[in-house]
């Protein structure tokens, strides 16, 4: 079963605004990646956090992590038309062999 | 640095057939793993090879196979299609435990 929960599902804002979005896991983690895919393609790497890790940025990216909530979110500052595209968080397994999915946040930004 | 590649990037089969996929990982990752993403299901994990052994499988039925070569290209076959296999597949690459994963651009598998 996946691990992850995305939430909201799906988030509409206008171009320059910030978009948040946040993932709750089930079990205790190893590290959490972020992924961007744009309508059915491959998925793109966004950031990767470290259980020991409580907060990263990458450019206008910046990613939290509570491992006492067990969630994390993703913050994009100024958004633009192009951040169109779903957002996935993935836990890895204890193991470290296995990605566990969230279901995904569907952000759109109108120009 | 070359990304992961998957190959082919679209395919339309019939029920009952059998397809094999194809990933090559980024040069030095001897981690592939797969995985099946639909609209109802999402992401689900199929299997992951590490240097030629199967190190972990998810829950699907034996249709669904893979293995892994010494240069760490893996393949992935599914025998007696379905409809319900009509998904996109994705690889990624890692280049060891905990480190980053990629994901190639998937291959679309229609099955009619």
């Amino acid at each position: 079963s996946q691990q992850g929960e995305e939430d909201p599902q799906a988030l509409s804002i206008q171009e320059g605004e910030n978009a948040t979005m946040n993932c709750s896991y089930k079990t205790s983690i190893n590290n959490l990646q972020w992924y961007r895919q744009n309508s059915g393609r491959g998925l793109v790497h966004l950031i990767l956090i470290r259980s020991n890790e409580r907060e990263k940025h990458s450019g206008r990216l910046r990613v939290t992590l509570d491992t006492s909530k067990k969630s994390s979110s993703l913050l994009i500052t100024a958004s633009r038309a192009a951040d169109t595209a779903s957002y996935f968080c993935a836990t890895d397994s204890n193991t470290g062999n296995q990605f566990y999915f969230g279901t995904g946040t569907s952000l759109t930004v109108i120009p | 640095k070359a990304g992961v590649t998957q190959t082919p990037r679209y395919l339309i089969k019939t029920r009952g057939q059998q397809v094999t996929l194809s990933c090559s990982p980024i040069s030095g990752h001897r981690s592939v793993s797969w995985y099946q993403q639909t609209p109802g299901q999402g992401l689900q994990f199929l299997f992951e090879y590490f240097s030629e052994t199967q190190r972990n499988k998810g829950n699907f039925p034996g249709r669904f196979s893979g293995r892994q070569f010494s240069n760490s290209r893996s393949e992935m076959n599914v025998s007696t299609l379905e409809l319900g296999d009509s998904a996109l597949y994705l690889c990624a690459s890692r280049q060891d435990i905990l480190a980053e994963a990629f994901f190639g651009q998937g291959t679309r598998l229609t099955v009619v």
